[in-house]
């Protein structure tokens, strides 16, 4: 069956502008949440959604926001981008319906440089 | 909050066997996973501890220790490809329920 599939693979944008990362996750899976990764910081958690519910959000600024459409499909939006939000955005999704750890899919990422 | 700790590198040759160990600070403790990421590609699922004791999958074993709040993924008979990174993730009622990553391991397999 097809993989998490994230677009755009690949974007470039300038300070002050905003930014919108899709992710759609393996079928018949309704959990999908977003991590942050840079070097040297690991990954960093974002978001979590369960059934278009937000179940669980990191800590980052307001400037990052996301959605699950009933499709189970994400979106997550950075706006006011700064030069520290460069990095390779993941989106991974599960078919876990409860706070187990369990196997996430992730997705090959969207890497975001702004210059 | 949690913390987790794992080293950074570790070098090793083809059929050695290299284990990387991961503690963490938490309480309300849900389970412990590992995952690998090749560089440029997207981390994959090795395995997940939710109790103690001694996974084995091939030649990736993940061993976990609720009481020493520690485990670690023993790689065995080390190939090429192993080169990767390796992450531990916990997920912990103090945490509310977040999934945390380690900062990963970068495993360097030589000739």
């Amino acid at each position: 069956k097809a993989g998490v599939t994230q677009t755009p693979r690949y974007l470039i944008k300038t300070r002050g502008q905003q930014v919108t990362l899709s992710c759609s996750p393996i079928s018949g899976h309704r959990s999908v949440s977003w991590y942050q990764q840079t070097p040297g910081q690991g990954l960093q958690f974002l978001f979590e959604y369960f059934s278009e519910t937000q179940r669980n959000k990191g800590n980052f600024p307001g400037r990052f926001s996301g959605r699950q459409f009933s499709n189970s499909r994400s979106e997550m939006n950075v706006s006011t981008l700064e030069l520290g939000d460069s990095a390779l955005y993941l989106c991974a999704s599960s078919i876990l319906t409860d706070r187990g750890i369990g196997e996430l899919f992730f997705g090959e990422g969207s890497r975001l440089t702004v210059l | 909050g949690q913390s987790l700790e794992q080293p950074s590198e570790v070098t090793a040759v083809e059929g050695a066997i290299v284990q990387i160990n991961c503690t963490y600070q938490t309480s309300g403790f849900y389970g412990l996973s590992w995952y690998q990421q090749h560089d440029g590609g997207a981390p994959t699922f090795l395995s997940y501890n939710g109790l103690d004791g001694l996974e084995e999958t091939g030649r990736f074993s993940s061993f976990l220790s609720r009481s020493d709040s520690y485990g670690y993924l023993l790689l065995q008979e080390l190939q090429m490809k192993d080169s990767a990174s390796y992450f531990c993730a916990v997920r912990a009622l103090s945490n509310d329920y977040k999934l945390s990553f380690g900062a990963g391991t970068t495993v360097t397999v030589r000739a």
